[in-house]
């Protein structure tokens, strides 16, 4: 079956730009996270959504940073007037976690992507 | 302090060698606890959980001591394959969602050579 897709792959933008990185995670799929990844680092939170709710937003670096899935399904992160240390890879993940189910289920990664501000 | 730490390496180990991997967490209230294997400019991958009792799949065998916060990786009988960055992951509860977000480490790069 179909895996989690994230598009464009690789995105290069000139610093002060808005640019949006979507997701599209496993159907059926209820949690959906978003990470950042920065060269030489592992992947760090930024976000969570369960459904159309956003959850927790506590790792959003800035007020520039803004994500939505307002049908519970696609994702769209958009990062306004890009700056050069926003260059990183950008990861969905989705599990199919059900609320109120107790206990972690595996969380599947799209395969990023890779945002350069120039 | 981050909250995942880790050797970030490089390994460069010849094929057949055992080599093991450490790292530590700081929050005691992290609820599971995983290794994931990314390979390059690919996503992460989860290869095992870890459990307290100790867990093993093939050629890797992870642990956990709960009390000292620690976790370790070994692989025995390396691949060239098995070449790749590390990562070391805890999970930890978020708002709305048992399952948590996941935390990771800043990861150790594995190079197998022949």
């Amino acid at each position: 079956g179909a895996g989690v897709s994230q598009s464009p792959r690789y995105k290069v933008a000139k610093r002060g730009q808005d640019v949006a990185l979507r997701c599209d995670p496993i159907s059926g799929h209820v949690s959906l996270f978003w990470y950042q990844q920065a060269l030489g680092q592992g992947p760090e939170f930024l976000t969570y959504f369960q459904n159309e709710a956003q959850l927790d937003k506590s790792g959003l670096p800035s007020d520039r940073f803004f994500a939505e899935r307002p049908e519970g399904s696609v994702s769209t992160l958009k990062i306004q007037r890009t700056q050069q240390e926003d260059s990183a890879v950008y990861l969905c993940a989705s599990s199919l976690q059900l609320p109120g189910l107790a206990g972690y289920e595996t969380q599947y990664f799209g395969p990023g992507t890779r945002l350069l501000v120039l | 302090r981050k909250e995942v730490e880790q050797d970030p390496g490089p390994f460069n180990v010849p094929e057949g060698a055992t080599v093991a991997f450490n790292c530590t967490y700081s929050n005691s209230a992290s609820q599971s606890f995983f290794w994931y294997r990314q390979d390059c400019r690919k996503e992460p991958k989860l290869l095992m959980s870890v459990y307290s009792s100790g867990n093993e799949d093939g050629r890797f065998t992870a642990q956990l001591n709960r009390a000292s916060q620690y976790i370790s990786l070994l692989i025995r009988d390396s691949k060239l394959s098995d070449s790749a960055t590390y990562l070391c992951v805890v999970n930890m509860r978020i708002q709305g969602n048992q399952g948590g977000k996941l935390i990771f480490g800043q990861g150790t790069e594995l190079s197998v050579k022949p």
